[in-house]
């Protein structure tokens, strides 16, 4: 079965700063897509990154950039010059390419920004 | 504005009781999902739709089901309700399968079951 884990339950970092949020998945398949979605206090969810497999170059987007790592299916989350804004719950997300398939989320971490 | 409807948005439940928890898209999406959300599970799925008139369970369907009533409309049904299953349900629909896509939400419905 696919399955994503977030280790960290809650981070804190200084504004300004820099802080890396990690995500690790198990599948059998070999090409498949990666997201990050935030969900601030609001509740909504937003997409803030996405990854495909067979794409050796990393994603960026503004401040936040991915870490792949295939062969260890790693997927981690880099957000340089925290803002307050960036405070939210974090959540990674796995879906195989098969179109049928379902998202699999992890279970998040909870980012807190340190004025 | 457009995007994701789900009604209602608070609701508490006796024991047994039944409901069901309407979701509407109007961006004309093929797919539909429902998840909860508790607190250290992150979301999980109950069942999604990948197109009119199909259904699949998910991780944790059971003491949950659902009609696919259109392309627009997926309902979610609790038809005697445990308080096992108190959660934030989310409903989302998806752009486009694969690398493109990008699932939209609801702002969620926070049930509690006494």
């Amino acid at each position: 079965a696919q399955t994503v884990t977030q280790s960290q339950p809650e981070m804190s970092v200084q504004e300004a700063e820099t802080v890396t949020l990690s995500c690790t998945y198990d599948t059998s398949e070999s090409d498949y897509y990666l997201f990050w979605y935030k969900q601030p206090p609001s509740r909504q969810m937003i997409l803030v990154i996405r990854q495909e497999a067979y794409k050796q170059q990393n994603a960026t987007e503004n401040r936040f950039s991915v870490n792949f790592q295939k062969a260890a299916k790693s997927f981690s989350l880099k957000i340089s010059d925290s803002q307050l804004g960036d405070a939210a719950m974090y959540f990674c997300a796995y879906r195989p390419r098969n179109r049928d398939d379902k998202i699999i989320f992890g279970k998040g971490t909870r980012l807190h920004i340190l004025p | 504005n457009a995007g994701v409807t789900q009604t209602p948005k608070f609701q508490v439940l006796k024991t047994g009781q039944s409901m069901t928890l309407q979701c509407a898209q109007d961006m004309n999406h093929n797919s539909m999902y429902w998840y909860r959300q508790d607190p250290g599970m992150g979301l999980r799925l109950i069942y999604y739709s990948a197109s009119e008139g199909t259904t699949d369970k998910g991780e944790v369907p059971n003491g949950y089901n659902v009609s696919r009533l259109n392309k627009r409309e997926f309902s979610l049904r609790l038809e005697s309700a445990a308080p096992s299953q108190t959660s934030v349900y989310f409903c989302a629909s998806s752009e486009a399968a694969g690398f493109n896509e990008k699932l939209f939400f609801g702002s969620g419905t926070q049930l509690s079951v006494l």
